[in-house]
Order: C-alpha cells, then structure tokens, then sequence
C-alpha cells in the first residue's frame, strides 16, 4: 500500500532550527511536496522536490533521497509565525498526491 | 499561482439536512478540480475528482450517491452533502491544478468547515 509517515508533533525554540523528517511508500513516484498549514486555514506551497538533494529556499529548505524513501524539511532561525502543521505529500505513478497526517510544530519563545 | 475561493467558510446544520459547497477558480480556468476532507489531527484525503463537463472520478470508499459533485463550468465546481450526518463534520477543501509548473502544483481554498449537529 501507499504510505506517508511524518512526527506528529515538534516543539522548537524562536531563532532554532528544526528538521522535520517524512518517509513515503508509493506506487510509483513523482515527486515530493512540503505544505504548511496553519489551524483552520488550507495548505500553502512550500516546496518540490524530484532529484536527490536539497533544494534551499530562503529560510527553509528541503531535502529528498529516492533511494531511502526519505525527505526531511528544514526550517532556520525560527519565527513564531511559523507554528503551523507541515504537510508531506508524495505524487504516484498517476501523479495522484499521497497525503502524510503532518506534523504540528509548536514555536516557543 | 491560481486563486481559488470556497464559501461557505463555515456551515452548521442539522442532522438530515444538505449542504452546497462551492469552489471557485477565479483567475483561470480550471477543468479539473480535486475535493478533500480532513479530520482534525488527520491527513487531507482526497474525495473526488471533478471534471467539468462530466461526471466526477470518486476515491475509493467514498460514496457518490451521498457527496454530489457538480463541475458545471470552468470556474465553479460545486460539493454537496446531502442527509448530512454528525459524521459527515470535517473540513473540506477544494484545489485546482493550474498546469503552471512541471510538477502539479496544487493551490487550495481556504476550506469549509461544516459541523453537523
């Protein structure tokens, strides 16, 4: 079966840094998105990525390894505004998007 | 990107009773469009497929008879959730896939949260 895992929940510091982590199994792949969600709100774009590597984008980055089935998103120098969910989502072989349950990150001062 | 709107923004109603969600894609025209529902806590999981012109793809699970889709033109696709039950509560969410970059990028509305009482 199709599958997305991810931490349910993450609490950092203002100005840290934190790394959160995804593994996906799919029927074929095509890709893997980073959304953020804030409570009651719908998902925003962060990132894409298809190749290995790490694609870097301001204070975020993301990072994808095909092999391993892993894709790790990395957030710098902490803002509060950025407590929100993080949604991982791998397309299939349809191009179908494969939803993780995303991960809570909770910002303190 | 691509602007899609939905209203309404929140629904309370009882038991029994339907309700019409809209999605709108209001600067370009969207022949596809995707529905979701997302439990709290829980991942988005998509519904149906709406196509417009023609009939909706639903997900495996998902019944048709219960969650009516209407994609009667480019813009507007429409949800309805007919004898809606406590269940049925969630937040809905409609999205559309402009075709602008490579990689299906899909840009959401700003979702639907409907409790049934």
């Amino acid at each position: 079966g199709q599958n997305i895992d991810q931490p349910t929940e993450m609490t950092a510091t203002e100005g840290a840094i934190v790394q959160i982590n995804c593994t996906y199994q799919t029927s074929g792949f095509n890709g893997l998105f980073w959304y953020q969600q804030h409570a009651g709100e719908a998902p925003t774009f962060l990132s894409y990525n298809v190749l290995d590597g790490l694609e870097e984008k301001g204070r975020f980055s993301s990072f994808l390894s095909r092999s391993k089935g892993y894709s790790y998103l990395l957030l710098k120098e902490l803002q509060m505004k950025d407590s929100a969910s993080y949604l991982c989502a791998a397309s299939d072989s349809n191009y179908q998007l494969i939803w993780g349950a995303g991960t809570k990150l909770i910002i303190k001062p | 990107g691509a602007v899609v709107s939905q209203h309404p923004s929140r629904v309370i109603c009882k038991s029994g009773t339907s309700v019409k969600i809209e999605c709108r894609s209001l600067d370009f025209q969207a022949t596809t469009m995707f529905w979701y529902r997302q439990f709290p806590k829980k991942s988005l999981m998509l519904m149906a497929t709406s196509n417009e012109g023609s009939k909706a793809t639903y997900e495996q699970g998902v019944e048709k008879d219960k969650f009516l889709i209407n994609h009667a033109s480019l813009t507007l696709s429409t949800l309805t959730v007919t004898s809606a039950h406590p269940e049925d509560s969630s937040f809905y969410i409609c999205s559309v896939d402009p075709g602008e970059s490579s990689y299906n990028e899909q840009f959401f509305g700003p979702g639907t949260r409907l409790t049934v009482l």
